[in-house]
Protein backbone atom coordinates (compact mmCIF):
# COMPACT_ATOMS: atom_id res chain seq x y z
CA UNK A 1 0.00 0.00 0.00
CA UNK A 2 1.16 3.27 -0.52
CA UNK A 3 2.25 5.33 2.82
CA UNK A 4 3.78 8.28 1.21
CA UNK A 5 3.40 11.20 -1.26
CA UNK A 6 1.92 10.40 -4.44
CA UNK A 7 3.50 13.09 -6.36
CA UNK A 8 6.89 13.19 -5.27
CA UNK A 9 9.85 13.92 -7.12
CA UNK A 10 11.03 11.31 -8.92
CA UNK A 11 14.96 9.73 -10.07
CA UNK A 12 15.24 7.50 -12.84
CA UNK A 13 18.22 5.60 -13.15
CA UNK A 14 19.69 2.76 -15.12
CA UNK A 15 20.53 -0.68 -13.16
CA UNK A 16 24.01 0.20 -12.02
CA UNK A 17 24.40 3.62 -12.19
CA UNK A 18 25.11 6.24 -9.68
CA UNK A 19 22.31 7.93 -7.94
CA UNK A 20 22.33 11.29 -6.24
CA UNK A 21 19.36 12.94 -4.56
CA UNK A 22 19.58 15.92 -2.70
CA UNK A 23 17.87 17.71 0.21
CA UNK A 24 17.90 21.36 1.52
CA UNK A 25 17.38 21.70 5.28
CA UNK A 26 16.38 24.68 6.70
CA UNK A 27 17.61 25.58 10.41
CA UNK A 28 21.71 25.68 10.37
CA UNK A 29 21.25 24.92 14.02
CA UNK A 30 20.68 21.51 12.87
CA UNK A 31 23.89 19.38 13.58
CA UNK A 32 22.83 15.69 13.17
CA UNK A 33 21.36 14.48 9.98
CA UNK A 34 19.67 11.15 8.96
CA UNK A 35 19.35 9.38 5.71
CA UNK A 36 16.21 7.13 5.59
CA UNK A 37 15.05 4.97 2.95
CA UNK A 38 10.72 3.53 2.55
CA UNK A 39 9.66 0.93 0.46
CA UNK A 40 6.12 0.62 0.11
CA UNK A 41 4.00 -0.42 3.01
CA UNK A 42 7.06 -0.18 5.54
CA UNK A 43 8.32 2.17 7.93
CA UNK A 44 11.17 3.95 7.04
CA UNK A 45 14.77 2.02 7.27
CA UNK A 46 17.90 3.61 8.75
CA UNK A 47 20.57 4.34 5.79
CA UNK A 48 23.30 6.62 7.13
CA UNK A 49 24.20 9.66 9.26
CA UNK A 50 26.19 12.51 9.49
CA UNK A 51 27.25 15.21 12.12
CA UNK A 52 27.25 18.48 11.46
CA UNK A 53 31.28 18.48 12.48
CA UNK A 54 31.92 15.89 9.16
CA UNK A 55 31.75 17.07 5.59
CA UNK A 56 31.16 13.53 3.86
CA UNK A 57 30.62 10.12 5.18
CA UNK A 58 30.66 6.46 3.48
CA UNK A 59 29.12 3.55 4.29
CA UNK A 60 28.40 0.27 2.01
CA UNK A 61 27.33 1.44 -1.45
CA UNK A 62 26.11 4.80 0.21
CA UNK A 63 28.08 8.40 0.79
CA UNK A 64 26.31 11.47 2.63
CA UNK A 65 27.92 14.69 1.49
CA UNK A 66 26.82 17.88 4.05
CA UNK A 67 27.38 21.37 2.42
CA UNK A 68 26.73 23.21 5.47
CA UNK A 69 27.31 26.58 3.57
CA UNK A 70 24.16 26.54 1.43
CA UNK A 71 22.11 23.97 4.35
CA UNK A 72 22.42 20.77 1.58
CA UNK A 73 22.58 17.22 1.93
CA UNK A 74 23.17 14.34 -0.63
CA UNK A 75 22.88 10.97 -0.96
CA UNK A 76 24.62 8.67 -3.62
CA UNK A 77 24.11 5.47 -3.95
CA UNK A 78 26.99 3.82 -5.88
CA UNK A 79 25.99 0.76 -8.50
CA UNK A 80 21.92 1.09 -8.17
CA UNK A 81 20.40 -2.03 -8.39
CA UNK A 82 16.67 -2.77 -8.37
CA UNK A 83 16.15 -3.06 -4.93
CA UNK A 84 17.68 0.30 -4.11
CA UNK A 85 13.65 1.54 -5.73
CA UNK A 86 11.85 3.55 -2.50
CA UNK A 87 11.50 6.45 -1.42
CA UNK A 88 14.70 8.46 0.35
CA UNK A 89 14.03 11.30 2.64
CA UNK A 90 16.22 13.53 4.56
CA UNK A 91 15.85 14.08 8.43
CA UNK A 92 17.65 16.88 10.44
CA UNK A 93 18.03 16.51 13.92
CA UNK A 94 18.03 19.37 16.50
CA UNK A 95 18.64 18.40 20.07
CA UNK A 96 17.49 15.14 21.44
CA UNK A 97 13.95 14.62 20.42
CA UNK A 98 13.16 17.01 17.60
CA UNK A 99 13.31 15.54 13.78
CA UNK A 100 12.50 17.10 11.41
CA UNK A 101 11.81 15.43 7.95
CA UNK A 102 11.76 16.51 4.28
CA UNK A 103 8.91 15.06 1.82
CA UNK A 104 11.25 12.81 -0.37
CA UNK A 105 12.20 11.45 -3.58
CA UNK A 106 11.00 8.58 -5.17
CA UNK A 107 13.85 6.52 -7.00
CA UNK A 108 13.27 4.35 -9.70
CA UNK A 109 15.58 1.69 -11.00
CA UNK A 110 15.19 1.02 -14.78
CA UNK A 111 15.96 -3.14 -16.19
CA UNK B 1 14.68 -4.29 12.08
CA UNK B 2 14.81 -2.90 15.51
CA UNK B 3 12.08 -4.26 18.41
CA UNK B 4 9.37 -2.27 17.81
CA UNK B 5 6.02 -3.52 16.92
CA UNK B 6 2.86 -1.56 16.16
CA UNK B 7 -0.69 -2.87 16.13
CA UNK B 8 -2.56 -3.03 14.41
CA UNK B 9 -1.38 -3.03 11.33
CA UNK B 10 -4.47 -2.17 9.64
CA UNK B 11 -8.26 -0.31 10.92
CA UNK B 12 -10.96 0.79 9.67
CA UNK B 13 -13.66 3.00 12.00
CA UNK B 14 -16.11 4.90 12.16
CA UNK B 15 -16.25 8.55 13.06
CA UNK B 16 -16.89 9.46 16.46
CA UNK B 17 -15.29 6.43 17.83
CA UNK B 18 -12.08 6.02 20.22
CA UNK B 19 -8.95 4.34 18.93
CA UNK B 20 -6.34 3.28 20.32
CA UNK B 21 -2.76 2.33 18.80
CA UNK B 22 -0.22 0.31 20.52
CA UNK B 23 3.56 0.38 20.07
CA UNK B 24 5.54 -1.98 21.86
CA UNK B 25 9.50 -1.87 21.82
CA UNK B 26 11.96 -4.39 22.95
CA UNK B 27 15.18 -1.99 22.20
CA UNK B 28 14.57 -0.41 25.97
CA UNK B 29 14.71 2.83 24.29
CA UNK B 30 14.52 5.87 26.48
CA UNK B 31 12.52 8.07 23.93
CA UNK B 32 9.29 7.13 21.82
CA UNK B 33 7.52 8.99 19.22
CA UNK B 34 3.91 8.82 17.34
CA UNK B 35 3.90 10.66 14.03
CA UNK B 36 1.57 10.65 11.14
CA UNK B 37 2.46 10.63 7.26
CA UNK B 38 0.11 12.15 4.56
CA UNK B 39 0.99 12.76 0.97
CA UNK B 40 2.66 16.22 0.76
CA UNK B 41 3.89 16.19 4.20
CA UNK B 42 6.95 14.56 5.53
CA UNK B 43 5.87 12.84 8.97
CA UNK B 44 4.62 14.83 11.36
CA UNK B 45 5.07 14.27 15.01
CA UNK B 46 2.34 13.81 17.19
CA UNK B 47 3.26 13.27 20.84
CA UNK B 48 6.48 12.27 22.39
CA UNK B 49 7.70 10.28 25.32
CA UNK B 50 10.87 10.69 27.34
CA UNK B 51 10.64 8.45 29.88
CA UNK B 52 7.85 6.66 31.46
CA UNK B 53 4.80 9.09 32.16
CA UNK B 54 6.78 11.68 30.68
CA UNK B 55 5.21 12.88 27.27
CA UNK B 56 5.10 15.94 25.69
CA UNK B 57 3.21 17.06 22.41
CA UNK B 58 4.49 17.63 18.57
CA UNK B 59 3.18 19.62 15.99
CA UNK B 60 -0.02 17.87 15.26
CA UNK B 61 -1.39 16.77 18.60
CA UNK B 62 -4.90 17.99 18.77
CA UNK B 63 -7.28 15.23 18.71
CA UNK B 64 -4.96 12.97 19.94
CA UNK B 65 -3.88 11.40 23.79
CA UNK B 66 -0.90 9.27 24.89
CA UNK B 67 0.36 7.39 27.46
CA UNK B 68 3.47 5.88 28.89
CA UNK B 69 2.96 3.16 31.55
CA UNK B 70 5.77 1.16 30.97
CA UNK B 71 9.09 1.83 29.35
CA UNK B 72 7.75 -0.82 26.22
CA UNK B 73 4.47 0.04 25.42
CA UNK B 74 3.45 3.66 24.11
CA UNK B 75 -0.52 3.71 23.39
CA UNK B 76 -1.90 7.01 20.67
CA UNK B 77 -5.57 7.52 21.45
CA UNK B 78 -7.66 9.58 19.05
CA UNK B 79 -10.30 10.22 21.61
CA UNK B 80 -13.28 10.61 18.85
CA UNK B 81 -12.24 9.85 15.67
CA UNK B 82 -12.38 12.20 12.85
CA UNK B 83 -11.99 11.98 8.85
CA UNK B 84 -8.92 14.02 9.09
CA UNK B 85 -7.10 11.87 11.27
CA UNK B 86 -7.04 9.42 8.31
CA UNK B 87 -2.99 8.42 7.90
CA UNK B 88 -0.71 6.14 8.23
CA UNK B 89 1.08 5.83 11.59
CA UNK B 90 4.16 5.44 12.69
CA UNK B 91 6.06 4.92 16.22
CA UNK B 92 9.71 5.36 16.51
CA UNK B 93 11.98 5.17 18.86
CA UNK B 94 15.59 6.92 19.95
CA UNK B 95 18.24 6.49 22.47
CA UNK B 96 20.27 9.79 22.44
CA UNK B 97 23.44 8.80 24.26
CA UNK B 98 24.71 12.30 25.35
CA UNK B 99 27.03 12.87 22.42
CA UNK B 100 24.09 14.54 20.34
CA UNK B 101 21.34 13.17 18.53
CA UNK B 102 21.03 9.70 17.73
CA UNK B 103 18.89 8.27 14.54
CA UNK B 104 14.60 6.84 15.26
CA UNK B 105 14.46 3.87 14.10
CA UNK B 106 10.57 3.09 12.87
CA UNK B 107 7.91 0.56 13.46
CA UNK B 108 6.03 -0.49 10.23
CA UNK B 109 3.03 1.62 10.77
CA UNK B 110 -0.21 1.50 11.06
CA UNK B 111 -2.78 2.56 8.59
CA UNK B 112 -6.11 3.86 9.76
CA UNK B 113 -9.12 4.72 7.75
CA UNK B 114 -12.05 6.69 9.29
CA UNK B 115 -15.24 6.35 7.37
Amino acid sequence: GESVGLHLPTLSVQEGDNSIINCAYSNSASDYFIWYKQESGKGPQFIIDIRSNMDKRQGQRVTVLLNKTVKHLSLQIAATQPGDSAVYFCAENRGTYKYIFGTGTRLKVLA
Amino acid sequence: DAGITQSPRHKVTETGTPVTLRCHQTENHRYMYWYRQDPGHGLRLIHYSYGVKDTDKGEVSDGYSVSRSKTEDFLLTLESATSSQTSVYFCAISDPDGQGGTEAFFGQGTRLTVV
